[in-house]
């Protein structure tokens, strides 16, 4: 199976732009999760989606922004860029049935850049 | 003070150590997760912990849920589990994901 994707890669912005990232998951699961990790804060949990759902978020403004496609592709949408925002952003996908943090299969990553 | 807590935030060891690295939480959780990070980025779940002890190759994942700790251990360390590893909690109930500052390890040939 094909591992989970995500494009792009790398990514550079300005401040106040907006940004989409898209994450295709391993064929089968239904759970997407979005992470973002920087040097300063580490991994923080973004939100899951599920069956097109948004199911958990994190502790987020609503700048950042989500959704999942019946196919199970996510995009995740960052507007009003700030300097802040900059960080690798990973997603990740798990078979999602059981409604908990299951073992999660992880993209490589965008890493993103605003100046 | 941190809900979860690692330790040590740096290791070195030499090839061969039997490496130990802790996670310690204060929060009532229904899984524990151990994630391995090379660089570059890529992340790979090493275990998911509710109770016990679990074992993979030569890592071996532990869990108290009593004292709130948990342990990876690594046996006959080599340099290519170089890398920082990653405790990550799920609160369960509260949907609540919460991960630790991790553990650089660095396995010196």
């Amino acid at each position: 199976k094909a591992g989970v994707t995500q494009t792009p890669r790398y990514l550079i912005k300005t401040r106040g732009q907006q940004v989409t990232l898209s994450c295709s998951p391993i064929s089968g699961h239904r759970s997407v999760s979005w992470y973002q990790q920087t040097p300063g804060q580490g991994l923080q949990f973004l939100f899951e989606y599920f069956s097109e759902t948004q199911r958990n978020k994190g502790n987020f403004p609503g700048r950042f922004s989500g959704r999942q496609f019946s196919n199970s592709r996510s995009e995740m949408n960052v507007s009003t860029l700030e300097l802040g925002d900059s960080a690798l952003y990973l997603c990740a996908s798990s078979l999602g049935a059981s409604g908990d943090w299951e073992t999660q299969y992880f993209g490589p990553g965008t890493r993103l850049l605003v100046l | 003070k941190n809900e979860v807590e690692q330790s040590p935030q740096n290791l070195t060891a030499q090839e061969g150590e039997f490496i130990t690295i802790n996670c310690s939480y204060s929060v009532g959780i229904s899984a524990l997760h151990w994630l391995q990070q090379h660089p570059g980025g890529g992340i790979v779940s090493l275990f998911m912990l509710s109770s016990g002890k679990k074992k993979h190759g030569r890592l071996i994942a532990t869990i108290n849920i009593q004292e709130k700790h948990s342990s990876l251990h690594i046996t006959a360390s080599h340099p290519r589990d170089s890398a920082v590893y990653i405790c990550a909690v799920y609160g369960g109930a509260t949907n609540k994901l919460i991960f630790g500052t991790g553990t650089l390890l660095a396995v010196q040939p």
